[in-house]
């Protein structure tokens, strides 16, 4: 158990719907990342907050998804108007500062879209 | 090209097989190399990282990077089965604002 969280673990939505996911964070770790896995895939790099501030963007991040952290705490992943190929698990990760590689995930959240 | 090429397996051993998985990468500007473990239905874990070239040893595991010929590989000594997961490999830039993975390798230990 890594220490971080994320909710729900799974999410089944229909294409067009909007989705939300929450990560908590370790509470000390100031750095916070999300990624995405597919079937068959590693992890692909979506986004990354220091604090509060989102400092990179994946060009995967289209204009449809959008992540906040709003305290530098837990963070929101949304992605409006879902498409199929949404589909895929969302995997949280959090660090202390430019030191530290990211030791673990959360168990991620698993979409999919319909 | 992809930045890192993974082979992806299935990698079947039996159990105290010594296990040799391999990557490569292309951009030699990434410094840090990390093994992540991952079980079915589970985030990576973090196994070990590297800076630069050279071994590092961590129990049963050795991790090996070559900056030369830009190839990483990680070894598992007597496996067991509950050493049975999905490893991939990935790098970073100083700093590890972002991990670039590899399509992970799954390995299967049978006893």
């Amino acid at each position: 158990d890594t220490g971080v969280s994320q909710d729900p673990r799974h999410k089944i939505t229909k294409r067009g719907q909007n989705v939300t996911f929450r990560c908590d964070p370790i509470s000390e770790h100031n750095r916070l990342y999300w990624y995405r896995q597919t079937l068959g895939q590693g992890p692909e790099f979506l986004t990354y907050f220091q604090n509060e501030a989102q400092l990179e963007k994946s060009r995967l991040l289209s204009d449809r998804f959008s992540a906040e952290r709003p305290k530098g705490s837990f963070s929101t992943l949304e992605i409006q108007r879902t498409e199929q190929g949404d589909s895929a698990m969302y995997l949280c990760a959090s660090s202390l500062d430019r030191v530290d590689p990211t030791r673990g995930f959360g168990p991620g959240t698993r979409l999919t879209v319909l | 090209q992809k930045e890192v090429e993974q082979d992806p397996g299935p990698l079947s051993v039996p159990e105290g097989a010594i296990v040799s998985l391999n990557c490569t990468y292309s951009n030699s500007a990434f410094q840090y190399f990390m093994w992540y473990r991952q079980y079915s239905r589970k985030g990576p874990e973090l196994l070990m990282y590297t800076y630069s070239s050279g071994n590092k040893e961590d129990g049963r595991f050795t991790a090996q990077v070559d900056k030369s010929s830009k190839y990483i590989s990680l070894f598992i000594r007597d496996s067991q089965p509950s050493d049975s997961a999905t490893y991939l490999c990935a790098i970073s830039n100083t700093g590890f604002q972002k991990l670039v993975f590899g399509t992970g390798t799954r390995l299967l230990v049978s006893p």
